[in-house]
């Protein structure tokens, strides 16, 4: 069964500060997803990552895909408010379901 | 504009009465999806549809149903056989293969 697991849950940090988001995944998977809600909101899609090693960037935001260490990351430079929200990655099961991580509250404080 | 549609927007029910939750999407999109969020919490997939008049379980499927008459409409039914229906319920689509999920702004279900 495919996990998807994020860290952290909660991330609180201030304009101008750089971070990264981090997402953990049990199984064999070639896609993987960043998507962005905010509070009350629905999902905003940001990145799909196809590859082993592939580097997407929009922005402060930029993710990447290791597949080999099931592993990928957000990360976000020099951080601005309008960047606060929740953060998910979701993996491929599939047969095109996604499998979700719990999602990373983003705070930027000024 | 193309999108995907869902309504009400914020849904009260009593305990032990079915709810249905309406989807829409005029992208011409081939796979439909139902996801449910708690609190706090990821999405977890309900039913998805990858074509007409066919559709599968998720992985919290019990006490919910759906029906794909229409290439554009998904409507899921709570049933009162749903345990803890009160959640934030999210609809999606994609082209078959693509992958990359549009999500509908989603429906509040409030069950007391």
């Amino acid at each position: 069964e495919l996990k998807v697991e994020q860290n952290p849950l909660f991330l609180s940090m201030q304009e101008g500060k750089n971070y990264t988001i981090y997402c953990n995944y049990s199984t064999t998977s070639d896609r993987l997803y960043w998507y962005r809600q905010d509070p009350g909101k629905s999902l905003e899609s940001l990145f799909v990552l196809l590859s082993n090693g592939a580097v997407k960037q929009e922005g402060r935001l930029m993710a990447s895909l290791d597949t080999k260490a099931r592993l990928s990351t957000l990360h976000i430079t020099a951080a601005v408010h309008d960047l606060s929200a929740t953060y998910f990655c979701a993996v491929d099961g599939g047969a095109q379901k996604l499998v979700f991580g719990q999602g990373t509250r983003l705070t930027i404080n000024p | 504009d193309g999108g995907i549609t869902q309504s009400p927007k914020y849904l009260f029910r009593k305990e032990g009465q079915n709810v249905t939750l309406s989807c829409e999407q005029n992208l011409n999109h081939d796979a439909m999806y139902w996801y449910r969020q708690d609190p706090g919490q990821g999405l977890r997939l309900i039913y998805y549809s990858q074509i007409v008049n066919d559709f599968q379980k998720g992985d919290i499927a019990e006490g919910y149903s759906v029906s794909r008459e229409k290439k554009e409409s998904f409507p899921l039914t709570v049933t009162s056989a749903q345990k803890n229906p009160t959640a934030f319920y999210l609809c999606a689509s994609t082209p078959q293969g693509q992958g990359t999920l549009h999500f509908g702004n989603g429906t509040r279900l409030t069950v007391t």
